[in-house]
């Protein structure tokens, strides 16, 4: 199983401001997701990170506001932009094996933000 | 569209007794299922899986889970429940007609009481 770094584990930011959370994978991976988990809510998937192409993202959410950057097979970025209280969240970088594969997503510990 | 409902919101179980937490699912074409485990402020865990073959597939910790096609549904069971279960459980679905997206539902949250 693939082992999942992320930073930061948590933050505490100002609204207007941004934060990068940044993710490592110790192999490499093809695909890269993130994830928002609102507090007492489940997963929602943000965008799917392919190195060497735009990321792609889900309904409800759009690149100005969740840019993600994949510059490699091992690391991922996502930023959150122009905060909010509403985007205090859990924030989780995961990854799956490949196109077609039916196998498990691993995650990482999660970034926790709040907003104030 | 494909997803999945977790009716219960918390599931109260005594210790030594059976547990089960209950999970359906809508997909348009085979379903390809997973249940995960969350404990406080972690990642989430991955418990087992459903992809094809024997409906009764076991995981990690002693956990098992039954697919069960014609009622739609894939139940996170184990036979004798330990104080250290209590956790949020997450149930998952890929549908194979579709990219790889999981989806993941509202969780339950399983409360072993000793």
């Amino acid at each position: 199983s693939a082992v999942i770094s992320q930073k930061p584990s948590r933050d505490i930011c100002q609204r207007g401001t941004s934060l990068t959370i940044q993710c490592q994978v110790d192999s490499q991976v093809t695909m890269m997701f993130w994830y928002r988990q609102q507090p007492g809510q489940s997963l929602t998937l943000i965008a799917t990170a392919n190195q060497g192409s735009e990321a792609t993202y889900e309904s409800g959410f759009v690149i100005d506001k969740f840019p993600i950057s994949r510059p490699n097979l091992t690391f991922s970025t996502l930023t959150v932009s122009n905060l909010s209280p509403e985007d205090s969240s859990i924030y989780l970088c995961s990854v799956g094996q490949g196109a077609g594969d039916t196998g498990e997503l691993f995650f990482g510990e999660g970034s926790r933000l709040t907003v104030l | 569209a494909q997803s999945v409902a977790q009716p219960e919101d918390q599931v109260n179980v005594a210790e030594g007794n059976p547990l089960t937490v209950k999970c359906t699912y809508s997909v348009s074409g085979n379903p390809y299922l997973f249940w995960y485990v969350q404990y406080p402020n972690r990642g989430l865990q991955f418990l087992l899986k459903y992809i094809t073959g024997d409906n009764l597939v076991k995981g990690s910790y002693g956990f098992e889970a039954e697919f069960n096609k014609s009622q739609t549904s894939f139940h996170l069971k184990k036979p004798s429940a330990l104080v250290s279960d209590s956790a949020l459980y997450f149930c998952a679905v890929r549908d194979s007609n579709r990219d790889d997206k999981i989806i993941f539902g509202k969780g339950t949250r399983l409360h072993i009481l000793p």
